[in-house]
């Protein structure tokens, strides 16, 4: 059974950094990409990042292109999303969603994690 | 691309049925067109997939439709369970976009 589970969330003061992990099991990890999916409070969804399955190539959203970086870890079957210079407008409950290849609809998604930025 | 979901709420009662619009700022390949249903405190499900296919597990009353920038999730016979929000969903090469998404709520 696939099965993504976030972690790393947090208060951070704006400005700050914070470092989520999504550890991913049931599947063989490095073949699928993988994204970050966000939703700020009483928000809709929002993607905000991608990697391909040997992390080669990353994707970004414009609101965070330059303050974060997707990673991962194909050894630990692990994702990574680096976020730096945080602002309010980040704060959200953010999500690991794989998405299913070739169509690259989302078929599974982990629980979130909530990233909150404030002073 | 940006899609466009309407209406932003639709407030019906169980046994009806609920149309929900997503239109696209450009023309989209029906092969990336989701669908999803969200109800509070929960991740996202998926609904539908490729425009018009439905996901495993997913009950026959609920339909996708359309081709091109105009894009459609019937929901027939409202079960009260499909009270949610939904939200479509296109891949366009290198990024992904979500519409606003529409609230089906009981009236």
């Amino acid at each position: 059974e696939v099965h993504l589970l976030e972690s790393g969330g947090g208060l951070v003061q704006p400005g700050g950094s914070l470092r989520l992990s999504c550890a991913a099991s049931g599947f063989t990890f490095s073949t699928y990409a993988m994204t970050w999916v966000r939703q700020a409070p009483g928000k809709g969804l929002e993607w905000v990042s991608g990697i391909s399955g040997a992390g080669g190539s990353t994707f970004y959203a414009d609101p965070v292109r330059g303050r974060f970086t997707i990673s991962r870890d194909n050894s630990r079957n692990t994702l990574f999303l680096q976020m730096n210079s945080l602002r309010g407008e980040d704060t959200a409950l953010y999500y690991c969603a794989r998405p299913y290849q070739p169509l690259n609809y989302f078929d599974y998604w982990g629980q979130g994690t909530l990233v909150t930025v404030s002073s | 691309i940006v899609l466009t979901q309407s209406p932003g709420t639709l407030s019906l009662s169980p046994g009806e049925r609920a149309t929900l619009s997503c239109r696209a700022s450009q023309s989209v390949s029906s092969s990336f067109l989701a669908w999803y249903q969200q109800k509070p405190g929960q991740a996202p499900r998926l609904l539908i997939f490729a425009a018009s296919s439905r996901a495993t597990g997913i009950p026959d009353r609920f339909s996708g439709s359309g081709s091109g920038t105009d894009f459609t999730l019937t929901i027939n016979r409202l079960d009260p369970e499909d009270f949610a929000v939904y939200y479509c969903q296109q891949y366009g090469g290198t990024s992904w976009t979500f519409g606003h998404g529409t609230k089906v709520q009981i009236k």
